[in-house]
């Protein structure tokens, strides 16, 4: 599995945007680029993925570079409850064998009131 | 909508008792896996399965039994447990491999082994 490269930590302060870098120049063509969160004593909890173009939702943002060797995750407007550690994971493309996903250590979010 | 409900949500075991863990998901999901959560590291893949009747290892299966009797259910079992194996177990579900759908997690099972 292709490995991916954050930060260990960030810092922001409230209501301001946040983006998360996160590298990956080991991608391969048919890797989907996902991302997950992990609030303070909770399980993980998906946020958003992408292929090639940026994605929106409702939670956050992804800016997929034009050579996909790296993303950033970006948080419009950071509240409290955005802390947590973001998790950058590759992905094999759908029909892949099993959907498992293979964790890092992440980056960890705190946010400044 | 419960979700993916995992019990008990902490226990303490002495060295060499047995145990199991219990994860169900009302989502109708094919696949689940169980994962663990060391200090300071990320989640490492015990062992997944794809359907009723089938599982498979992990990154870090040795020490863990797992078992798939209903849709519904992943059971991750301890059969002597050893202090390296205190840990945080979350048990995740998600739709088939095609539709590149999330992962769902539960909360957790915080286990000591003493």
């Amino acid at each position: 599995d292709a490995k991916t490269t954050q930060p260990n930590s960030m810092e922001s302060n409230e209501e301001e945007p946040v983006h998360l870098p996160c590298n990956h120049s080991t991608i391969s063509g048919t890797d989907y680029i996902h991302w997950y969160r992990q609030l303070p004593s909770q399980g993980p909890e998906y946020v958003i993925h992408g292929l090639t173009s940026n994605v929106n939702n409702r939670m956050a943002s992804l800016a997929i570079a034009e050579d996909r060797k790296s993303s950033t995750l970006i948080l419009h407007r950071a509240t409290l409850r955005d802390a947590a550690v973001y998790y950058c994971i590759l992905r094999d493309r759908p029909g892949g064998a099993t959907n498992k996903l293979i964790f890092g250590t992440g980056t960890l979010l705190a946010v400044q009131p | 909508n419960a979700g993916v409900t995992q019990t008990p949500k902490f226990r303490v075991l002495k060295t060499g008792q047995s145990m199991t863990l219990l994860c169900a998901q009302d989502m109708n999901h094919e696949y689940m896996y169980w994962y663990r959560q060391d200090p300071g590291m990320g989640l490492r893949l015990i062992h997944y399965s794809v359907g009723e009747g089938t599982t498979a290892k992990g990154e870090v299966p040795d020490g863990y039994n797992v078992s798939r009797l209903k849709k519904q259910n992943f059971l991750l079992g301890l059969e002597s447990a050893a202090p390296s194996q205190t840990s945080v177990y979350f048990c995740a579900s998600s739709y088939p491999g095609q539709l590149n759908s999330p992962l769902h997690f539960g909360n957790g099972t915080r286990l000591t082994v003493t």
